[in-house]
């Protein structure tokens, strides 16, 4: 069965450092999410991403933050300059239509010293 | 403000016991709700609802929506150990289709 993969599964980076996290999206899916979940909370929207360009950002998605489907492949989350508050476990999600469920991969825990 | 509230925040209970947890939600221009399990790590999906009154079953869980009174629970029976996890619910609204979460319920099995 097709999955989402995710990379790293787990960074640590000193503050103030950029970080790039790359999710692989199945194949057939045109809609992209990035959610985040800091330890113990609820998991949050970032961004979605569809044809190219953000469809929407919550505000926890500042310019810090920016996506990109580099080869068609890839979906990048890249945080400029990270901040002690950025650790948490990023999801990215996926989904054929928005009438069909989005699919998580398994994460990428990332760890801001 | 879009919201969704889910009750109990955690449960603990015995196995082969039947559970029900809910999902309550206030938002604009909704979509669809759905369920999903998170045990260690990435959330996965169990049922997806867009119309009221449709039971969807899968195994020993079952799932409805009532979109009068803006809710879904999810029942579980006959649980077991390895039921234990969180229990996410989410909805989809209209304008970008991401998902607005609930905090979660946490389910503990006991043997």
């Amino acid at each position: 069965e097709p999955e989402v993969t995710q990379t790293p599964s787990h960074q640590v980076t000193q503050m103030g450092q950029e970080v790039i996290l790359r999710c692989v999206p199945i194949s057939n899916h045109l809609y992209f999410y990035w959610y985040r979940q800091i330890l113990g909370q609820k998991v949050e929207f970032l961004v979605s991403f569809y044809n190219n360009e953000i469809s929407e950002k919550s505000e926890i998605f500042d310019d810090q933050f920016s996506v990109e489907r580099p080869d068609g492949s890839n979906f990048t989350l890249k945080i400029r300059s990270t901040k002690l508050e950025d650790s948490a476990m990023y999801f990215c999600a996926t989904t054929r239509d928005t009438a069909f469920e989005q699919y998580f991969g398994p994460g990428t825990r990332l760890t801001v010293t | 403000e879009d919201k969704v509230v889910q009750s109990p925040l955690s449960l603990v209970v015995h196995e082969g016991d039947t559970v029900t947890l809910n999902c309550s939600y206030e938002v604009t221009n909704f979509r669809s709700l759905l369920w999903y399990k998170q045990e260690k790590k990435a959330p996965t999906f169990l049922f997806m609802l867009t119309s009221s009154g449709i039971e969807k079953k899968s195994g020993r869980l079952s799932s409805i929506l009532d979109k009068k009174e803006l809710f879904s629970i999810l029942n579980i029976t006959a649980t077991q150990t390895g039921d234990s996890a969180v229990y996410l619910c989410a909805v989809v609204v209209d304008s970008n289709y991401q998902l607005i979460w609930g905090a979660g319920t946490k389910l503990i099995i006991k043997p």
